[in-house]
């Protein structure tokens, strides 16, 4: 049973930059089945996608536009993990972060905790 | 980016009721639809994947279907449980930046 562990911190500051870990259990980052995604949740902006990585021979990184220039994930193999760095950050970026998985393009079937990360000074 | 239309954006029904929610996209999916479950502070479960595959562990109460077009689909429960009370959303993963639709609130 694959399982996510978040962990991050819950404020930033404006024009900071937001940085989260997702640990997995049970799957393998460099999988070649898996993807690894970043979604977030506001009252304003609903469930919104943000990106993901996976490999298939090599990395592969997709983003949404909306975050494209500010945005990096990072798969990191020797600890299983994959982290999201959102850069310059304003309260609209204020929100519950989940990671989560995805295979074969059939939905995100594993799910992170979330962590509420509020930006303010 | 696709739309994701859901109707309606919220519902009041009676434990045992049969209740469809409705999700509409911007263009064809071709089946690459998904339904999500969520309670208040939960992340999403996933619910159907490819439109009208059970997803392991999910009851038999909960089933999904797509219309000809491939932009109209539908998540019915054939008889809401108090368990079932929560919010549904749609989301589709036909191209390479998936998205959701706005969610439909299932009150008692």
């Amino acid at each position: 049973q694959v399982q996510l562990q978040q962990s991050g911190p819950g404020l930033v500051k404006p024009s900071q930059t937001l940085s989260l870990t997702c640990a997995i259990s049970g799957d393998s980052v460099s999988g070649n089945s898996a993807a690894w995604n970043w979604i977030r949740q506001s009252p304003s902006r609903g469930l919104e996608w943000l990106g993901r990585t996976y490999y298939r021979s090599k990395w592969y990184y997709d983003y949404a536009l909306s975050v494209k220039s500010r945005m990096t994930i990072n798969p990191d193999t020797s600890k299983n993990h994959f982290s999201l760095q959102l850069n310059s950050v304003t309260p609209e970026d204020t929100a519950i972060y989940y990671c989560a998985r995805s295979v074969n393009d059939w939905g995100f079937d594993s799910w992170g905790q979330g962590t509420l990360v509020t930006v303010s000074s | 980016d696709i739309q994701m239309t859901q109707s309606p954006s919220s519902l009041s029904a009676s434990v045992g009721d049969r209740i469809t929610i409705t999700c509409r996209a911007s263009q064809t999916l071709n089946s690459y639809l998904n339904w999500y479950q969520q309670k208040p502070g939960k992340a999403p479960k996933l619910l159907i994947y490819l439109a009208s595959s059970l997803q392991s562990g999910v009851p038999s109460r909960f089933s999904g279907s797509g219309s000809g077009s491939g932009t109209d689909f539908t998540l019915t429960i054939s008889s809401l449980q108090p368990d079932d009370f929560a919010t549904y959303y749609c989301q589709q993963s036909y191209t390479t930046l998936p998205t959701f639709g706005g969610g439909t609130k299932v009150e008692i």
